[in-house]
C-alpha cells in the first residue's frame, strides 16, 4: 500500500462545476497536512492547510478525518485557472522527520 | 521579501559524473527540505535539514547527501550519478521542520 494515494484521475469538469479530491494516508501517527497545487513545469504551490475542524478559504475547502486517515479537497465553482495538478501533502515525524506526496491528480476545467 | 531560489536551472551531466545542486531559502526560515520529481510523479521527499543537521531522510541512497549552511542555505550533492537521476529537483524552505513549505522554480538534471 502507497503511503499516500490519490484519485488517478484526470478530472475534466465544466467551468462552474464542483469537484472533489481524494486523498488516503497509511501512518496513522501523520502530524500535519497539505494540499498544493502544481501546474505544468513550475513548482508546488501551497493551497491550504488541512485540519480535523475543516478549514474553507474562499471556493475551496479542505477537510481531515484522523481516524478513517483521510484527506479531501473541494473546489466549487470551478474556473478555468484552477487546472493544474493537486497534491496532497502528509508530515510524519516519528523515527525522523519526512513529507509524503501523493502523485497528484490532473484537474482540466473546460468551458 | 525573497522567495526560495535555486542553481543552476538546467544542467546536463553523464552517468558517473557528481553534481552540486543549491538553495537559498526564503528570509527567516531555518529548515530546507531537498526534493525529487520525475515527469508525471509527485516530488519524492530526499531530506529535510533543520538548523544545520539532517532532520530527516527519505528511501535515497548515501550517494544522495547535503549540507546547510548557517545562513540556512543549502546543497544537494549527488555522486556517481545514474540515468535515473534525471529529475527536477525541489528545495523547500520553511519556518519550522514541521511547518508549511515554500518551493523553488528547481533545478532539472539531464544524466546521459
Amino acid at each position: 500500500r502507497k503511503e499516500v494515494e490519490q484519485d488517478p484521475g484526470p478530472f475534466n469538469v465544466p467551468e462552474g462545476a464542483t469537484v472533489a479530491f481524494n486523498c488516503t494516508y497509511s501512518n496513522s501517527a501523520s502530524q500535519s497536512f497539505f494540499w498544493y497545487r502544481q501546474d505544468c513545469r513550475k513548482e508546488p504551490k501551497l493551497l491550504m492547510s488541512v485540519y480535523s475542524s475543516g478549514n474553507e478559504d474562499g471556493r475551496f475547502t479542505a477537510q481531515l478525518n484522523r481516524a478513517s486517515q483521510y484527506i479531501s479537497l473541494l473546489i466549487r465553482d470551478s474556473k478555468l485557472s484552477d487546472s493544474a495538478t493537486y497534491l496532497c501533502v502528509v508530515n510524519e515525524g516519528t523515527g525522523g522527520f519526512k513529507t509524503i506526496f501523493g502523485a497528484g491528480t490532473r484537474l482540466f476545467v473546460k468551458a | 521579501e525573497t522567495g526560495v531560489t535555486q542553481s543552476p536551472t538546467h544542467l546536463i551531466k553523464t552517468r558517473g559524473q557528481q553534481v552540486t545542486l543549491r538553495c537559498s531559502s526564503q528570509s527567516g526560515h531555518n529548515t530546507v527540505s531537498w526534493y525529487q520529481q520525475a515527469l508525471g510523479q509527485g516530488p519524492q521527499f530526499i531530506f529535510q535539514y533543520y538548523r544545520e543537521e539532517e532532520n530527516g531522510r527519505g528511501n535515497f541512497p548515501p550517494r544522495f547527501s547535503g549540507l546547510q549552511f548557517p545562513n540556512y542555505s543549502s546543497e544537494l550533492n549527488v555522486n556517481a550519478l545514474e540515468l535515473d537521476d534525471s529529475a527536477l529537483y525541489l528545495c523547500a524552505s520553511s519556518e519550522d521542520w514541521g511547518g508549511q513549505q515554500f518551493f523553488g522554480p528547481g533545478t532539472r538534471l539531464t544524466v546521459l
